[in-house]
């Protein structure tokens, strides 16, 4: 059973601190991750994706893999109140074409 | 930007009773899945659907679930006979080329499904 594991949190941060958001997984197959923010009561939004080792930015989002160590997360730099969510972080299902999800990290950032 | 759109947003049933939930994926999409996410829980997957037939259901996805696509449009979930445990959040989702791989979901609003 391929897993994908996250601290649910929540993990609350100060307005324009870094937030920090941990995932590991348990496919050492997997290629590809991926993260996606969900608002309460709304559906997930994919914000970032990520399929070699090291880091990738967008903005003030970085999402970084480490595949030996089975291990990816995401650093969002200069939290905002808007960024209170919770992440989810995804990998494939093996030789298919579903995504498994983590539990989420509810993160909470405060003025 | 294109959306996937999904209706009825809320569908309260009562137990045993036939829903359909419906989907209208973007229109050069050629993958389309349906999750659903238990409250306070991890968001699941149901069925993956493509070229017209299932490409892959998991374990949940029992005899009591199918899905459709009826007229090249639309993309049905359909449960049979609801039963309590089915109440959720059902996500409609839709991608150009393999989700898996890419990643490139986009998820409709959902439906919020309530079995009493």
């Amino acid at each position: 059973q391929k897993e994908v594991e996250q601290n649910s949190g929540p993990l609350s941060v100060p307005e324009g601190a870094i937030a920090s958001l941990n995932c590991t997984y348990s496919d050492r197959g997997s290629q590809s991750f991926f993260w996606y923010r969900q608002y309460s009561g709304k559906s997930p939004e994919l914000i970032m994706s990520i399929y070699s080792n090291g880091d990738k930015e967008d903005g003030r989002f970085t999402a970084q893999l480490n595949k030996a160590s089975q291990y990816v997360s995401l650093l969002i730099r200069d939290s905002q109140p808007s960024d209170s969510a919770t992440y989810l972080c995804a990998a494939p299902g093996g030789n298919t074409d579903k995504l498994i999800f983590g539990t989420g990290t509810r993160l909470q950032v405060f003025p | 930007e294109p959306e996937v759109t999904q209706t009825p947003s809320h569908q309260v049933t009562q137990m045993g009773q036939e829903v359909i939930l419906r989907c209208v994926p973007i229109s050069n999409h050629l993958y389309f899945y349906w999750y659903r996410q238990i409250l306070g829980q991890k968001v699941e997957f149901l069925v993956s659907f493509y070229n017209n037939e299932i490409s892959e259901k998991s374990e949940i996805f029992d005899d009591q679930f199918s899905v459709e696509r009826p007229d090249g449009s639309n993309f049905t979930l359909k449960i049979r006979s609801t039963k309590l445990e089915d109440s959720a959040m059902y996500f409609c989702a839709s991608s150009v080329r393999d989700g898996g791989e890419s990643g490139g979901y986009t998820f409709g609003s959902g439906t919020r499904l309530t079995v009493v």
